[in-house]
């Protein structure tokens, strides 16, 4: 079964400045997708960035970019010009490939909640 | 505005009480999803469905139904509350394609608590 780890349970970050959030995986599937999803204190649960397993270039949106490691199992997100408006609970998951069942289900790593000073 | 709707927004509920938990998209996405999240046990799925008239269970789907009649609705149904299903639930929807990265998004999330 596939899993997600995600080591920081908090970290803090200066506004203007680059803070990189943690993800790593358990997978024996060689195609899958990751994402990771922002949950602010309103409860909402947001897409940030997304990242299909087969292709090489990591995923950017913005002020967002990933670190993929596909060999490491790693899955990292990298927030640039942090803004008060950042601070938030930041969830990685992981998609299977197959679709059959409840195989598009979203694996859940537990969080990091990221706050960022003034 | 497209998107996901559920209500209630928050709920008290008596133990053994029949309660349903509505979804809405108009986002005509084929596919939608029940999750709840827990602290410490992060969200998992609860049931889905990949088209309407269909419907699969989850990790967690003891002590809940759901119904898919048409594209836009997906209730959640707890058939006699406990307290362990004290939790926050959020409905998902995504416009589902064989091998392809079909993204989920979410509703605002249901906070229920079963006294």
């Amino acid at each position: 079964a596939q899993t997600v780890t995600q080591s920081q349970p908090e970290m803090s970050v200066q506004e203007a400045e680059t803070v990189t959030l943690s993800c790593t995986y358990d997978t024996s599937e060689s195609d899958y997708y990751l994402f990771w999803y922002k949950q602010p204190p309103s409860r909402q649960m947001i897409l940030v960035i997304r990242q299909e397993a087969y292709k090489q270039q990591n995923a950017t949106e913005n002020r967002f970019s990933v670190n993929f490691q596909k060999a490491a199992k790693s899955f990292s997100l990298k927030i640039s010009d942090s803004q008060l408006g950042d601070a938030a609970m930041y969830f990685c998951a992981y998609r299977s490939y197959l679709t059959g069942g409840n195989n598009r289900k979203l694996i859940w790593g537990l969080g990091t909640s990221l706050a960022v000073n003034p | 505005i497209a998107g996901i709707t559920q209500a209630p927004t928050s709920q008290i509920l008596a133990a053994g009480r029949r309660m349903t938990l509505r979804c809405t998209q108009d986002m005509r996405h084929n596919a939608m999803y029940w999750y709840r999240q827990d602290l410490g046990l992060g969200l998992r799925l609860i049931h889905y469905s990949n088209t309407a008239g269909t419907t699969g269970k989850g990790e967690v789907p003891d002590g809940y139904s759901v119904s898919r009649a048409n594209t836009d609705d997906f209730p959640l149904t707890l058939a006699s509350a406990v307290p362990s299903q004290t939790s926050v639930y959020f409905c998902a929807s995504s416009a589902y394609r064989s091998g392809s990265l079909d993204t989920q998004y979410f509703g605002p999330g249901t906070r229920l608590t079963v006294l």
